[in-house]
């Protein structure tokens, strides 16, 4: 079955700077990977999705992220953190053992300092 | 449209109490997920129906869990009796579900506190 790892449940960046949020999957399969972000008290929602028609792929809010065969890895990213990013992000990978259904990993929640 | 809708946003059981969450999903979409999210587990799949008729509830944690969706607009988790470890917050996701790039629609999410 198909996995990701996050690594880092909190990452802590200043406005303006770099934001990397670091995904490792494990698939068996080309893996069909999401990122999701969840701001407080709300419910999940989708930044980007990873179909294999582009290794670089654009989401909203400005984030993108690549995904790299050689190194099992969708890593999130964003030129220069806004406040308004402090969220907490998910990576995510579909799984088709016994029907189709997403598999999240853990959680990275990210802080940005004034 | 309106999204997932979940109901009631919030709520307060006593322990040995019935508990029954609500999810209406995106109309047209055929694949529903329940997920509980704890700070100590993270986000959960419990269980996910498609075309009304439940695949995969594998993750559903005991016998006092349980889910049904009668229609293709209308589900419920039921937990029966309730206790304090099922204080979490409960997510209902729908999509099309037709293939492995669909992403999934979360509703608002359902605070669950059992005292």
């Amino acid at each position: 079955a198909q996995s990701v790892t996050q690594l880092g449940s909190h990452v802590s960046v200043s406005e303006g700077a770099l934001v990397l949020l670091r995904c490792n999957y494990s698939s068996s399969v080309p893996p069909y990977l999401f990122w999701y972000v969840q701001y407080p008290n709300q419910g999940l929602q989708l930044l980007l999705k990873y179909t294999s028609a582009a290794t670089l792929v654009k989401g909203i809010n400005g984030f993108e992220a690549e995904f790299k065969k050689s190194e099992t890895s969708f890593h999130l990213t964003k030129p220069s953190a806004h406040m308004s990013d402090a969220a907490e992000y998910f990576c995510a990978v579909s799984d088709q053992t016994g029907g189709f259904k997403t598999i999240f990993g853990a959680g990275t929640r990210l802080f940005v300092k004034a | 449209d309106a999204g997932v809708i979940q109901s009631p946003r919030h709520e307060v059981t006593e322990m040995g109490q019935e508990v029954t969450l609500r999810c209406k999903p995106i109309s047209g979409h055929n694949s529903l997920f329940w997920y509980r999210q704890t700070m100590m587990r993270g986000l959960e799949l419990l269980i996910y129906f498609n075309n009304n008729v439940p695949i995969d509830d594998s993750g559903m944690p005991e016998d006092r869990f349980s889910a049904k969706m009668p229609n293709a607009s209308f589900s419920t988790l039921k937990i029966q009796p309730s206790e304090p470890r099922d204080s979490a917050v409960y997510f209902c996701a729908s999509s099309l579900g037709l293939t492995l790039n669909t992403e999934a629609f979360f509703g608002q999410g359902t605070r669950l506190t059992v005292v």
